[in-house]
């Protein structure tokens, strides 16, 4: 069971919207900023969204992430296949002094 | 470029001992943390421990505390993860992964990874 808590599965049409929430408590993204992963099949992680909404340099503004409170959301606009991957939230976690992540969500583009 | 290249990983038996290499370059490795991430075959990814820049703060999970030891070397450019007490449930590929930001000891997100290094563990 994994402390920050992902719907297991998303899916969408090419050139839609998708979501993907990301929930934890106040110990960990209540009062820690939220990273987000992408990982291609068969490849290492890449990170996605830093300090909640920040995109790294190369990340394509399709790409964004919001935070309020104590929950989190990816968002990814005109959806492409090449978006089809599994995604995982992050947060380090005062009371449990670790890194969290969520069990990730497989996104599938239709 | 920034390149993590992991090593080390095998075949062990439940009990045994592995020690786990991390070859940084294109980057200056003394000035980040790193860390080290597992994932399970078919299951999602695990955080194992982080290490700040000049080893002052060192943390790990809950699951490897007291058998697993992260070190670095800056004048190797080498960070490393000694397993010890293997466990079954320690099987997965181990990605060594550098912190995003020099001032912050973990949680800014961590922007290179390695490819990865698999362990078994299995009698």
């Amino acid at each position: 069971q994994s402390v920050l808590s992902q719907p297991p599965s998303a899916s969408g049409t090419p050139g839609q919207r998708v979501t993907i929430s990301c929930s934890g408590s106040s110990s960990n993204i209540g009062s820690n900023t939220v990273n987000w992963y992408q990982q291609l099949p068969g490849t290492a992680p890449k990170l996605l969204i830093y300090s909640n909404n920040q995109r790294p340099s190369g990340v394509p503004a399709r790409f964004s992430g919001s935070k309020s409170g104590t929950s989190a959301s990816l968002a990814i606009s005109g959806l492409q296949s090449e978006d089809e991957a599994d995604y995982y939230c992050a947060a380090w976690d005062d009371s449990l002094n670790a890194v969290v992540f969520g069990g990730g969500t497989k996104l599938t583009v239709l | 470029e920034v390149q993590l290249v992991e090593s080390g990983g095998g075949l062990v038996k439940p009990g045994g001992s592995l020690r786990l290499s991390c070859a940084a370059s294109g980057f200056t490795f003394s000035s980040y943390s790193m860390n080290w991430v597992r994932q399970a075959p078919g299951k999602g990814l695990e955080w194992v421990s982080s290490i700040s820049s000049s080893s002052s703060y060192i943390y790990y999970a809950d699951s490897v505390k007291g058998r697993f030891t992260i070190s670095r070397d800056n004048a190797k450019n080498s960070l490393y993860l000694q397993m010890n007490s293997l466990r079954a449930e320690d099987t997965a590929v181990y990605y060594c992964a550098r912190e995003g930001d020099i001032v912050v000891v973990v949680g800014a997100g961590w922007d290179y990874w390695g490819q990865g290094t698999l362990v078994t563990v299995s009698s």
